[in-house]
């Protein structure tokens, strides 16, 4: 089994749906990261969490909110998908500061 | 905020050529580190470099964290074609105390296509 796992692996949804990708892990991480990927631009934080209690935005926050609900589960919501928000989107985990960081599969979301 | 440039955006080359890429910034970063994101996965760690003038390898793959702290260069000796992919530089830079956050900046990726 991957060490971070990213479900659904692929979703096709319409405008203005509410839509939750899951990421689960099992490296006993403390720190989980929301990542998006579009061509050209690389990756952009979303969303951080060093643990359970801990919530923070990233670069690109607006439109999407997150849920720590263990250590182990970070999930990514968008509340009212646009067609803006196509893209790969990455779950990543991290020990701690200083260390790199180890990514999911992605989930492949398209929003028409 | 910080930025990376990575370059070059695109490599086309032989089986068994050698490979360089680089990133440089106008900041300072604490650590670098190099990824290799396959298609259809996610980026894997291929190697990190903790301290400035720190040269390390992995396997064919040798980096290099630069002696200002602004810039890494990454190559590939002797490619396969196995090595296809993108390859992701980022910075990582320590915010506050010991144990506290960190802001991780990416590049924006180098494709490498080897021809056998």
């Amino acid at each position: 089994d991957a060490d971070v796992t990213q479900t659904p692996r692929n979703r096709i949804t319409k405008t203005g749906k509410r839509i939750m990708l899951e990421c689960s892990q099992t490296k006993g991480h403390d720190r989980m990261y929301w990542y998006r990927q579009d061509p050209g631009l690389g990756l952009r934080l979303i969303y951080y969490s060093f643990d359970v209690k801990d919530i923070n935005k990233g670069e690109i926050s607006d439109g999407y909110s997150v849920s720590r609900q263990a250590q182990a589960k970070f999930s990514l919501s968008l509340e009212s998908a646009i067609p803006n928000q196509t893209a790969l989107y990455f779950c990543a985990t991290s020990p701690g500061r200083g260390n790199g960081y180890t990514f999911g599969s992605g989930t492949r979301l398209t929003v028409v | 905020g910080q930025q990376l440039n990575q370059s070059p955006q695109s490599m086309f080359i032989q089986e068994g050529e050698d490979v360089s890429m680089n990133c440089t910034s106008s900041s300072i970063f604490n650590t670098w580190l190099w990824y290799k994101q396959d298609p259809g996965e996610g980026p894997v760690l291929l190697i990190a470099l903790y301290k400035a003038g720190e040269l390390t390898s992995n396997g064919r793959l040798t980096a290099q964290f630069g002696i200002t702290r602004k810039d890494s260069f990454l190559n590939i000796s002797a490619s396969i074609p196995s090595d296809v992919g993108i390859y992701f530089c980022a910075g990582q830079l320590f915010l506050g105390r010991m144990g506290g956050s960190e802001k991780l900046v990416f590049g924006k990726g180098t494709k490498l296509t080897v021809n056998p």
